[in-house]
């Protein structure tokens, strides 16, 4: 079984200041990696992926994520938030589980930028 | 392309009627999927499809039924729409079985039964 832990459900930050959003996951099969972005009243959008090899994955927009598979963790984070950052980011692991390729989202965390 | 499609919007229904949700996609994807996102719970597979004539049940599968008779056609039906329905349905799509191709998502359905 795998599954995804974002623990926080709200973050709110100011405006050019750093933000980390945290994701961590379980799973007894090795698995590839997404945060997708969710703007308000829209779909989801793939933000980054970590499929394998450098550990460190960035987006065209400025976020960062880093696979760390001791921690079993993949946070994201960007250095300096801009107003149109506010969002709801959702963490989702794929793996396969009885011949599918199982994705699991996490419950995702509301990115409240704050001018 | 278009990518994922929706149809409707927005509905609203009355307990016990039944409706049809439509997903459309022009990039040839062969797996196709039905969410329903709620507050504080993320996204939950209702139904899935690897490929045209196929379908298979998710997480939360009781009181939906799904079609794909056209690979890039998939339909999510509600026969006896009850208020735990209520809720904000995406459809996506992916690519093939490969573990590294990302889903892509659809606007969304935003249905309320009273």
């Amino acid at each position: 079984a795998q599954s995804v832990t974002q623990l926080d459900s709200q973050v709110p930050v100011f405006e050019e200041a750093p933000v980390e959003l945290r994701c961590n996951y379980s799973s007894s099969v090795s698995v590839y990696l997404f945060w997708y972005v969710q703007y308000p009243n829209q779909g989801l959008q793939l933000l980054l992926k970590y499929l394998s090899g450098s550990t460190l994955v960035e987006s065209i927009n400025g976020f960062e994520a880093e696979f760390n598979k001791s921690q079993t963790s993949f946070h994201l984070r960007k250095p300096s938030v801009h107003i149109s950052d506010t969002a709801e980011y959702f963490c989702a692991v794929k793996g396969y589980s009885g011949g599918y390729q199982k994705v699991t989202f996490g419950t995702g965390t509301k990115l409240q930028v704050i001018p | 392309n278009a990518g994922v499609t929706q149809t409707p919007k927005f509905r609203v229904l009355k307990t016990g009627q039944s409706m049809t949700l439509l997903c459309a996609q022009d990039m040839n994807h062969e797996y196709m999927y039905w969410y329903r996102q709620d507050p504080g719970m993320g996204l939950r597979l209702i139904h899935y499809s690897v490929g045209e004539g196929t379908t298979a049940k998710g997480e939360v599968p009781d009181g939906y039924n799904v079609s794909r008779l056209k690979k890039q056609n998939f339909l999510l039906g509600l026969e006896s729409a009850a208020p735990s329905q209520t809720s904000v349905y995406f459809c996506a799509s992916s690519y093939d079985a490969t573990r590294r191709n990302e889903q892509f998502f659809g606007p969304g359905t935003r249905l309320t039964v009273l």
